[in-house]
Order: structure tokens, then C-alpha cells, then sequence
């Protein structure tokens, strides 16, 4: 099952724009993740949040956490065309007395020059 | 350390033979994490290691589907009497307790 889902499923901007993606989950967490993904490669760590924080910057990344809403955004800042991919959050969710680490279905991100 | 490995990058095989994948975690990391992944999909859990303990495994995880992790270090993930349902992109990750997962570049698997 897809504990996070994000929206939209596709966005498509032009560069220098920003980009914000979010993610919605269903049951209690340890922390969030966001990866990027390049078409047919591996998946790449982006930031991870923990469910104590609310708030967290990298570089152009910025990314929000709202647990009492169970939902996190990701903000791209500046937009540049490297940064086409698709994006997912993914989360340790607590399911069946164990963390089971999920992910999902993403977010397709076009950055047009 | 030069990342997540695994071998082999593609892998062809006919409906019903046995494959093995395998991966090398980052040495530091103490859990290896095996996932699934198909076109438009995040990728979908399977099973992880803590060290060479074999903790949780997917539900919706055939019994074909077997995965090791001898001493702790590199895993194997071995999928018997392969159906043409089982193509997609393996992809193995690892990671420190609280920290991201570190992925490798996938096996992609194609059951003809």
C-alpha cells in the first residue's frame, strides 16, 4: 500500500520558477524523506525532516512538515532545468508494530529552459 | 566508499528460470533495504536487514522471493520460477538507523 502520496502527480514550469510538491500520509511517523529520481537511475537522499521538526533548508530545497495535518511540502526555489526528475516523499510508517519504510507514487517534475 | 552496488545493472531471463541479484551496501551502514519498483511507480518495499538480521518482510512478497544477508555485508535477493509480473527494477538501499537511504543504480529485470 502507498502510505505517501503526493501531489501533484506531474508539474511542469519554466526555469527560475519555483516548484512545490506535497505529500500526505496516513499513520504516525519517525521522520520524512524526499528523493529525486532521474529518469531509469537510482533514487538520490534530498532531506529528511523528523516528526519533531517543522521546518528544514537545504540549499534551494525547502521543506515543511505538518503532522497534525499527517502532510509535508517540498519547496524547489529557482528552478533549473538539472532539476527535472520525479520526486518522493517517503516516510518510516508505523504499521503492524514495526517501522516499514514506504514510499510514494511521486511527483514528475518537467523545469523547461 | 563508492556507494550502494549491485550487479547485475540488467538482467534478460525466460519465464520460469531462477535469478539472483546482488548488493553491496555502504560498510558503515548497519541496514540494506531491498525494494521494487515499476514505470510511474514508487518504489515498493520488500524486505531490509539489520546487520545479517532478516527483520521484516512485505506481505505482498511471494514465497518465490528470497532474500540473504550472510555476515552482515553484501545481500542477495533471489527471485525462483520468474514470472513476466516480476519485471521491473530491483532496487537495493542502505542505511544508518535515522538517517536517508542510500540507493543503488537498480537491477533491471525482464522476464521474456
Amino acid at each position: 500500500s502507498q502510505q505517501g502520496e503526493e501531489d501533484p502527480q506531474a508539474l511542469s514550469i519554466q526555469e527560475g520558477e519555483n516548484a512545490t510538491m506535497n505529500c500526505s500520509y496516513k499513520t504516525s511517523i519517525n521522520n520524512l524523506q524526499w528523493y529525486r529520481q532521474n529518469s531509469g537511475r537510482g533514487l538520490v537522499h534530498l532531506i529528511l525532516i523528523r516528526s519533531n521538526e517543522r521546518e528544514k533548508h537545504s540549499g534551494r530545497l525547502r521543506v515543511t512538515l505538518d503532522t497534525s495535518k499527517k502532510s509535508s511540502s517540498l519547496l524547489i526555489t529557482a528552478s533549473r532545468a538539472a532539476d527535472t526528475a520525479s520526486y518522493f516523499c517517503a516516510t518510516d510508517a508505523w504499521e503492524g508494530g514495526s517501522y516499514i519504510p514506504t514510499f510514494g507514487r511521486g511527483t514528475s517534475l518537467i523545469v523547461h529552459p | 566508499d563508492t556507494g550502494v552496488s549491485q550487479d547485475p545493472r540488467h538482467k534478460i531471463t525466460k519465464r520460469g528460470q531462477n535469478v539472483t541479484f546482488r548488493c553491496d551496501p555502504i560498510s558503515e551502514h548497519n541496514r540494506l533495504y531491498w525494494y521494487r519498483q515499476t514505470l510511474g511507480q514508487g518504489p515498493e518495499f520488500l524486505t531490509y536487514f539489520q546487520n545479517e538480521a532478516q527483520l521484516e518482510k512485505s506481505r505482498l512478497l511471494s514465497d518465490r522471493f528470497s532474500a540473504e544477508r550472510p555476515k552482515g555485508s553484501f545481500s542477495t535477493l533471489e527471485i525462483q520460477r520468474t514470472e513476466q509480473g516480476d519485471s521491473a527494477m530491483y532496487l537495493c538501499a542502505s542505511r544508518q538507523t535515522g538517517h536517508g537511504y542510500t540507493f543503488g543504480s537498480g537491477t533491471r529485470l525482464t522476464v521474456v
